[in-house]
C-alpha cells in the first residue's frame, strides 16, 4: 500500500518561496502511470488543485496560481516537491500531495501539513 | 474552468434515514468516447485527508460501504447514504476530472439530526 507524508516548514515569510516536499513508500515514484499532484485546503475552506507531475515528468499547474508553482520529481529520493513563490497571508493553508492515477486523481492522500505565512 | 456547485451545505439526517448531496457541473464533464462521467466524491472527516468514496461519477471505491451510491451524468450528478451511520459524518466533495485545471465543489457537511 503506497503512502506518502508531506514535509516542510510551517512558518513562511510573506514574499517568500515555500519548498515541500512529499515522501512516497510502498512503491516507487517512477515506476506505473500515476500523477502526483498537490492540492491545498485553507482552514475551514474547500480543495483547490495545485498542480501534478506525471511518471513521464510532464506537469499540468493551476493557472490561477500565475505561474508560481513549480513540480518536481526527485527519483533518488522517491520524492516529489512544491515550490510556491511570491507566498502571501492567502496561500495559509494545510498542504496535501496525493496519488492517482486514469481514473481517480486523488486515490492517495498524505496526512497534510500546515503552512502558515506570517511576518 | 468548470465550476462545480454543490447543494446543499449542509445537510442535518436522523441515523438510518437517506441523505442526499448534489452537484452541479458549469460543463458537460461526460466523454462520449468511453461513455464516462469524469466525476468523483470524496469524504472528509475532522483532522484527515479526503477520502475517495465514488468514481466515474458511480463506481464506489474498494472498501466502501454499499450503503453510498452516486448517480447523474452530464451536468448534474448525487451523492446518497441511504442509511446514514454515525460515522458517515463528514464533508462531502464532488470533483471534476475531465478537464484541466481539476475542480471541487464547495462541500456539503452531513451531521446527524
Amino acid at each position: 500500500q503506497v503512502q506518502l507524508q508531506e514535509s516542510g516548514p510551517g512558518l513562511v515569510k510573506p514574499s517568500q518561496t515555500l519548498s515541500l516536499t512529499c515522501t512516497v513508500s510502498g512503491g516507487s515514484i517512477s515506476s506505473g502511470s500515476y500523477y502526483w499532484s498537490w492540492i491545498r485546503q485553507p482552514a475551514g475552506k474547500g480543495l483547490e488543485w495545485i498542480g501534478r507531475i506525471h511518471t513521464s515528468g510532464r506537469t499540468d499547474y493551476n493557472l490561477s496560481f500565475n505561474s508560481r508553482v513549480t513540480i518536481s520529481v526527485d527519483t533518488a529520493k522517491n520524492q516529489f516537491s512544491l515550490n510556491l513563490n511570491s507566498m502571501t497571508a492567502a496561500d495559509t493553508a494545510v498542504y496535501y500531495c496525493a496519488r492517482g492515477d486514469f481514473y481517480v486523481d486523488f486515490q492517495h492522500w498524505g496526512q497534510g501539513t500546515l503552512v502558515t505565512v506570517s511576518s | 474552468d468548470i465550476v462545480m456547485t454543490q447543494s446543499p451545505d449542509s445537510l442535518a439526517v436522523s441515523l438510518g434515514e437517506r441523505a442526499t448531496i448534489n452537484c452541479k457541473s458549469s460543463q458537460s464533464v461526460f466523454l462520449t468516447s468511453n461513455n464516462k462521467n469524469y466525476l468523483a466524491w470524496f469524504q472528509q472527516k475532522p483532522g484527515q485527508p479526503p477520502k475517495v468514496v465514488i468514481y466515474w461519477a458511480s463506481t464506489r471505491e474498494s472498501g466502501v460501504p454499499d450503503r453510498f451510491s452516486g448517480s447523474g451524468s452530464g451536468t448534474d450528478f448525487t451523492l446518497t447514504i441511504s442509511s446514514l451511520q454515525a460515522e458517515d459524518v463528514a464533508v462531502y466533495y464532488c470533483q471534476q476530472y475531465y478537464s484541466l485545471p481539476l475542480t471541487f465543489g464547495g462541500g456539503t457537511k452531513v451531521e446527524i439530526k
